[in-house]
């Protein structure tokens, strides 16, 4: 069954340093999403993907975050300047379909990024 | 905005018992509603949706739910645990193509 892989697993990071989560979605899919999860809280919203730009973005996607799809499978988000408050668990997704007709998201196992 | 809130931030039942994860959702329009889950170590996985027509759904592993529009709620049950339910599920509301996640529930399964 296809799925959504996601690299590193685990990354380790000092502050102020940049960082890159990669995303492998699902073949086939078009649109594209990060989320995140803080320790303890809930899943948040980062931003959503398709057709080559960005189709929404949350609060905390500012200009230290920026997302990519450099070539034809991958899905990157970078963070460019870590904070402390960066730490958190990162799932990418990704959709076959438009999202907005309740088409369901796949996700990652997720990286869980520290920042020391 | 749409929200959601689950209550109880863990659950405990005994193997076989009942499992009942209560959700609740505020939303202006007919939502699409989703529970998933987390197995320790990995991602999210989707267990049943709601998005038009029969308001109970069923999905894998023996769950299912129930879109009560009068109640605003989305409940997930089990007839009977089993001690590989034991995980973290999370109700989910989509706004506009984007997921809006409750606090999460865990559940775990006492032999």
């Amino acid at each position: 069954e296809p799925e959504v892989t996601q690299t590193p697993s685990h990354q380790v990071t000092q502050m102020g340093q940049e960082v890159i989560l990669r995303c492998v979605p699902i073949s086939n899919h078009l649109y594209f999403y990060w989320y995140r999860q803080i320790l303890g809280q809930k899943v948040e919203f980062l931003v959503s993907f398709y057709n080559n730009e960005i189709s929404e973005k949350s609060e905390i996607f500012d200009d230290q975050f920026s997302v990519e799809r450099p070539d034809g499978s991958n899905f990157t988000l970078k963070i460019r300047s870590t904070k402390l408050e960066d730490s958190a668990m990162y799932f990418c997704a990704s959709s076959a379909t438009d999202p907005r007709e309740g088409e369901t998201q796949y996700f990652g196992p997720g990286t869980r990024l520290l920042v020391l | 905005a749409q929200s959601v809130t689950q209550l109880g931030s863990h659950v405990s039942v005994s193997e076989g018992a009942l499992v009942l994860l209560r959700c609740n959702y505020s939303s202006s329009v007919p939502p699409y509603l989703f529970w998933y889950v987390q197995y320790p170590n990995q991602g999210l996985q989707l267990l049943l949706k709601y998005t038009t027509g029969a308001t109970l759904v069923k999905g894998i592993n023996g769950f299912e739910a129930e879109f009560k529009k009068s109640e605003t709620s989305f409940h997930l049950t089990k007839p009977s645990a089993h001690m590989s339910d034991a995980a973290e599920y999370f109700c989910a509301v989509n706004q506009g193509g984007k997921l809006i996640f409750g606090q999460g529930t865990e559940l775990s399964v006492k032999p």
